[in-house]
């Protein structure tokens, strides 16, 4: 059964750092293209990031570019999300997700954790 | 970027009735489209990909359509557990994803 589990979130002031990170199982995931979505309270989805299988390749949204650095560790089946110079708007619930390995829909999510920026 | 516009925000259906949701991209994105269903503290579940292929496990109620620009996602005879928010999603652009702003589809 595949699995992505978030932790890392809580509440941190403006300008503050966090990091994220998103334990899979149940695939390979070595072989996974991985993706971070977020959702604001009350408010749609919208991609953050994404990183290719073997960590050479990396996108970001505009809002975040400059301030969120998508990684992974393979050895220990983990990606993370480190996301620096922290804003108020940034506050949402950040998913993992898998992409699936033959087209680019991402076809599995983790259950969020929730990040707040607040003084 | 390309642009998810999902109409309308709201959809009004009872039980039992066809609910018709769309999608326009504002370039064309091909089949490169999925559609994902989300209930209240639940993360985002894949219903559709490739414009019209149901995910493993979806019922033949869901059904989607469209290429290019222009997508619709069908349920045919709403179930009570199919009240939820809707978004569809680009993935034409590996480099930049995009989802649209979401059908509330809410009981009649």
């Amino acid at each position: 059964e595949v699995q992505l589990v978030e932790s890392g979130g809580g509440l941190v002031q403006p300008g503050g750092s966090l990091r994220l990170s998103c334990a899979a199982s149940g695939f390979t995931f070595s072989s996974y293209w991985m993706h971070w979505v977020r959702q604001a309270p009350g408010k749609g989805l919208v991609w953050v990031s994404r990183i290719n299988s073997d960590g050479s390749s990396t996108s970001y949204a505009d809002s975040v570019k400059g301030r969120f650095t998508i990684s992974r560790d393979n050895a220990k089946n983990t990606l993370y999300l480190q996301m620096n110079s922290l804003r108020a708007e940034d506050t949402a619930v950040y998913y993992c997700a898998r992409q699936n390995i033959n087209y680019g829909e991402v076809d599995y999510w983790g259950q969020g954790t929730l990040v707040t920026v607040s003084s | 970027e390309i642009v998810m516009t999902q109409s309308p925000a709201t959809l009004s259906v009872s039980p039992g009735e066809r609910a018709t949701l769309s999608c326009r991209a504002s370039q064309s994105v091909s089949s490169n489209l999925a559609w994902y269903q989300q209930k209240p503290g639940q993360a985002p579940r894949l219903l559709i990909y490739g414009a019209s292929t149901r995910a493993t496990g979806i019922p033949a109620r869901f059904s989607g359509s469209g290429s290019g620009t222009e997508f619709t996602l069908t349920i045919s005879s709403l179930q009570s557990e199919d009240f939820a928010v809707y978004y569809c999603q680009q993935y034409n652009n590996w480099l930049l994803y995009t989802f649209g702003q979401g059908t509330k589809l809410e009981i009649k």
